[in-house]
């Protein structure tokens, strides 16, 4: 069965203070790692894909790695509006459902 | 990016009667729709899978005569909770996804938050 697992579940920073959000992952064969935000009452917004051992994305202050047991989420120098829920999931080869991980709060204080 | 709407966006009906919610892809096609339900810091659980014209694939504990999913089109779907009682009472959100030989992202519904009394 895939799993997906978050850390820190809560990481509060104050503006301008990096840092990076883990998500480890077992499946049988990586067909895609997601990352999602999600601002309370609100469904998920997509932010990356990535596919293979070595990929990294980037928007604006994100950059997200992937390892073939984990990815990273990095947020540089981060604003006050960074503050959300940030989700994990996964998808195995061959298959439509994706499992999420709980998320990481991330609270970014001015 | 891809947009999906859902509607209502907040639902309270009263126990023992059946409420519909409605996902759309608004600029695209979208060969799957999911229908997830959201608890309180957890996770998203996945409830079904469902494949425009055909039946929808629940997930292991997920009543089928409780919870309809009808995928009419391949920018609609509507979930139907059937004699909702208060346990039902959670944020249920959709996503579609466009299945392409090099991505398979999936796009969310802003989310509809029924409360059953």
């Amino acid at each position: 069965e895939d799993q997906v697992t978050q850390s820190p579940e809560a990481l509060r920073l104050q503006e301008g203070e990096s840092s990076s959000l883990n998500c480890s992952y077992t499946v049988s064969g990586l067909r895609g790692l997601f990352w999602y935000r999600q601002d309370p009452g609100k469904g998920p917004e997509f932010l990356f894909t990535l596919y293979s051992a070595g990929e990294e994305k980037e928007k604006e202050r994100l950059k997200a790695t992937l390892t073939k047991k984990e990815s990273f989420l990095h947020i540089t120098a981060p604003k006050p509006e960074d503050s959300a829920t940030y989700l994990c999931a996964v998808q195995a080869e061959g298959y439509q459902k994706v499992t999420f991980g709980i998320g990481t709060k991330l609270q970014v204080i001015p | 990016g891809a947009v999906v709407s859902q509607h209502p966006s907040r639902v309270i009906c009263k126990s023992g009667t059946s409420v519909k919610i409605e996902c759309r892809s608004l600029d695209f096609q979208a060969t799957t729709m999911f229908w997830y339900r959201q608890f309180p810091k957890q996770s998203l659980m996945l409830m079904a899978t469902s494949n425009e014209g055909s039946k929808a694939t629940y997930e292991q504990g997920v009543e089928k005569d409780k919870f309809l999913i009808n995928h009419a089109s391949l920018t609609l779907s509507t979930l139907t909770v059937t004699s909702a009682h208060p346990e039902d009472s959670s944020f249920y959100i959709c996503s579609a996804s466009v299945g392409t030989p090099s991505s398979y992202e999936q796009y969310f519904g802003p989310g509809t938050r029924l409360t059953v009394t």
